[in-house]
């Protein structure tokens, strides 16, 4: 019973290096997401996908790519890494956009030194 | 715009002690309204909802119920436990394809 599954768990990088956030969900949802969680600063919705074949920007997208490559399926790319996105990055999934109940991965922390 | 605000934290209480973290929202529309958890080193996981004006959601024995008038949902239980420890987000939903708005989060810490 996987649920969301988030790999990898934790990450270093250097500033200016690349990396992708992957992200599967076995539930045959529609919708997936993906946030970042800061102190003080709670969720931030970065990108999501309302269903396959599309994405839209959230809050704070910013030096984030994400591709939804099925329906399972949902990753996170940073192209050139920055430490401001030092972070716990959160992969979620929902039967739909509007229905509310979302489905988390257990985090990514990624460090940018 | 749509939005939530939480009672900032961080509230520490001792055990079986009674629990009310606040929250009020601003929503064009009618949310249906939704209390997630996050226990330490995991993700949020949904507690409880309410999908309209009145109604009570209520799980693990915190309760919350959506006062329209009020714009309120506030968390409550009546006997915390150190296993309550946690993070609590409120969040609302929208009909439509808008995702979830959350609240910044209230830490609760529950020492025995």
């Amino acid at each position: 019973n996987a649920g969301v599954t988030q790999t990898p768990k934790f990450q270093v990088l250097k500033t200016g290096q690349s990396m992708t956030l992957q992200c599967a969900q076995d539930m045959n949802h529609n919708s997936m997401y993906w946030y970042r969680q800061d102190p003080g600063m709670g969720l931030r919705l970065i990108y999501y996908s309302a269903s396959e074949g599309t994405t839209d920007k959230g809050e704070v997208p910013n030096g984030y790519n994400v591709s939804r490559l099925n329906k399972r399926e949902f990753s996170l790319r940073l192209e050139s890494a920055a430490p401001s996105q030092t972070s716990v990055y959160f992969c979620a999934s929902s039967p739909g956009t509007g229905t509310g109940e979302l489905f988390f991965g257990e985090g990514s922390r990624l460090t940018v030194l | 715009g749509n939005s939530v605000t939480q009672m900032e934290g961080p509230v520490t209480l001792s055990e079986e002690a009674f629990l009310t973290i606040n929250c009020t929202y601003t929503a064009t529309g009618y949310p249906s309204l939704f209390w997630y958890v996050q226990y330490p080193g995991e993700g949020l996981q949904l507690l409880l909802k309410a999908t309209k004006a009145d109604d009570k959601g209520s799980n693990k024995g915190f309760e919350a119920t959506y006062r329209k008038e009020t714009t309120s949902f506030h968390l409550e239980k009546g006997s915390v436990q150190v296993s309550d420890s946690a993070v609590y987000f409120c969040a609302l939903s929208l009909p439509g394809n808008t995702p979830l708005v959350f609240g910044k989060g209230t830490r609760l810490s529950v020492i025995a």
